[in-house]
């Protein structure tokens, strides 16, 4: 296992179109997050899996956002009807419950652009 | 609301200098605390994990120092090389999730 695995690297889209981007996580971890990242900020927190449970979903998450984990081990992200505020790093991680022991492992990101 | 501070945002030292970076948060109720390093237009690299009961973690020439009850972080570089140039995140967890700083944009001049 050499780590997480995110896919594509870079995306980029004509406004309105849909996007689908794919994480696959260190196997043993049971929890997976998404976090979105613009230019100069911090890693803004979207939504997590415990397993194939999503637990938690923050309001950043518009109704345009979509995650999913089936069977709990890949998970992907999909935006519907891209907009220009779209345009982010989009990052995936994984961890064991609480960042517990080894803490969170960050993939290299997707990278996306709307134009 | 967890909130993480950074200080400074940017900085600018010779090689071979001494470094601090700072981080602070808002809420002490947390169960551990990650520093990262973040290349341009790359992805996270885990630097330390500091559990909230552990004092300090160290990995080469990197020293990272917890304080919970003040909510309060350091990231101590010794001996700063080029290599180093980068952005550093604080980055804690608490509640369900990892919440972060904006981060310290490091640059290394030769």
């Amino acid at each position: 296992d050499t780590g997480v695995s995110q896919n594509p690297r870079h995306k980029i889209t004509k406004r309105g179109q849909n996007v689908t981007f794919r994480c696959d996580p260190i196997s043993e971890h049971n929890r997976l997050y998404w976090y979105r990242q613009t230019l100069g900020q911090g890693p803004e927190f979207l939504t997590y899996f415990q397993n194939e449970a999503q637990l938690e979903k923050s309001r950043l998450l518009s109704d345009r956002f979509s995650a999913e984990r089936p069977k709990g081990s890949f998970s992907t992200l999909e935006i519907q009807r891209t907009e220009q505020g779209d345009s982010a790093m989009y990052l995936c991680a994984s961890s064991l419950i609480l960042g517990a022991l080894e803490g969170y492992t960050f993939g290299s990101g997707t990278r996306l652009t709307v134009v | 609301k967890q909130e993480v501070t950074q200080i400074p945002a940017a900085l600018s030292v010779p090689e071979g200098e001494n470094l601090v970076l700072n981080c602070s948060f808002t809420d002490s109720a947390i169960y551990n605390l990650q520093w990262f390093r973040q290349d341009p237009g790359k992805g996270l690299t885990s630097l330390l994990l500091i559990q909230s009961s552990q004092r300090e973690q160290t990995s080469g020439r990197l020293n990272a120092s917890l304080d919970k009850s003040s909510g309060r972080s350091t990231l101590y570089i010794a001996a700063s090389q080029p290599g180093d140039s980068a952005t550093y995140l604080c980055a804690v967890t608490s509640g369900s999730r990892l919440t972060f700083g904006e981060g310290t944009q490091l640059t290394v001049n030769p």
